[in-house]
C-alpha cells in the first residue's frame, strides 16, 4: 500500500539556523509532492509544490527538493525564527488530483 | 490566494444526533470540494470527494449513509454526520479546488465532539 513517511515527529531549532524536514514515500509515484504548513486547530496552508521533473524550488526562506530516484522530499527553512513553529505535512499528488498527507513534523524554533 | 470557509467552527453534541458542516469557497467557484477528517497527531485522511450536482465518492472504508454530502452549488459543500457517536469526534476540514490556480484551498476546519 501507499505510504509517506515524515521521519521526525518532532523537530526543535535553534532561532536562526537552518530547520531541515524529511518526507519519504514508498508504492507510489507521484505527479507532484507538496508541503503545507498547518498550525494547531487550524486546516493546512500550502506552501510549495515540486513536480516529478523538478529537483529543487525555492520560495523566500523555503527550499524544496525532490528526488524520485531515492523517493524522498528534503525541505528547508533558512535562518529559522519563532514564527516558523508549526507542523509541515508532506503530500503527495496524484495525478486524479487526490492528496495524500503525511502525519507531520512539529517543529519548534527555540529563541 | 482564494478563501475557503468553514461553519461551525466546532461543535459539541449528544450521542445519536446529526451534524451539519458546512464549506463555502468564497471568492471562487469549485465544482470540486474534498472531505477530511484528521485525528489527534495522525494525518489529515481522505473521506470523499463532492462534485457538484453529482454524487460524491467515498473513500475505501468511509460509510456513505454516515456521512452525507450535498454538493448543491459551485461555492457550497455540506458534510452531515448522521447519528453521531463519540468515535465520530475528530477534526473535519474541507478542502476546495480553484481552477484558476490548479490547487486545492483548505478550509479552517471544524471540531466535532459528540457526548
Amino acid at each position: 500500500s501507499q505510504k509517506i513517511e515524515q521521519n521526525s515527529e518532532a523537530l526543535n531549532i535553534q532561532e536562526g539556523k537552518t530547520a531541515t524536514l524529511t518526507c519519504n514515500y514508498t508504492n507510489y509515484s507521484p505527479a507532484y509532492l507538496q508541503w503545507y504548513r498547518q498550525d494547531p486547530g487550524r486546516g493546512p496552508v500550502f506552501l510549495l509544490l515540486i513536480r516529478e521533473n523538478e529537483k529543487e524550488k525555492r520560495k523566500e526562506r523555503l527550499k524544496v527538493t525532490f528526488d524520485t530516484t531515492l523517493k524522498q522530499s528534503l525541505f528547508h527553512i533558512t535562518a529559522s525564527q519563532p514564527a516558523d513553529s508549526a507542523t509541515y505535512l508532506c503530500a503527495l499528488r496524484s495525478g486524479d488530483d487526490k492528496i495524500i498527507f503525511g502525519k507531520g513534523t512539529r517543529l519548534h524554533i527555540l529563541p | 490566494g482564494a478563501v475557503v470557509s468553514q461553519h461551525p467552527s466546532r461543535v459539541i453534541c449528544k450521542s445519536g444526533t446529526s451534524v451539519k458542516i458546512e464549506c463555502r469557497s468564497l471568492d471562487f467557484q469549485a465544482t470540486t470540494m474534498f472531505w477530511y477528517r484528521q485525528f489527534p497527531k495522525q494525518s489529515l485522511m481522505l473521506m470523499a470527494t463532492s462534485n457538484e450536482g453529482s454524487k460524491a465518492t467515498y473513500e475505501q472504508g468511509v460509510e456513505k449513509d454516515k456521512f452525507l454530502i450535498n454538493h448543491a452549488s459551485l461555492t457550497l459543500s455540506t458534510l452531515t454526520v448522521t447519528s453521531a457517536h463519540p468515535e465520530d469526534s475528530s477534526f473535519y476540514i474541507c478542502s476546495a479546488w480553484d481552477l484558476s490556480y490548479n490547487e486545492q484551498f483548505f478550509g479552517p476546519g471544524t471540531r466535532l465532539t459528540v457526548l
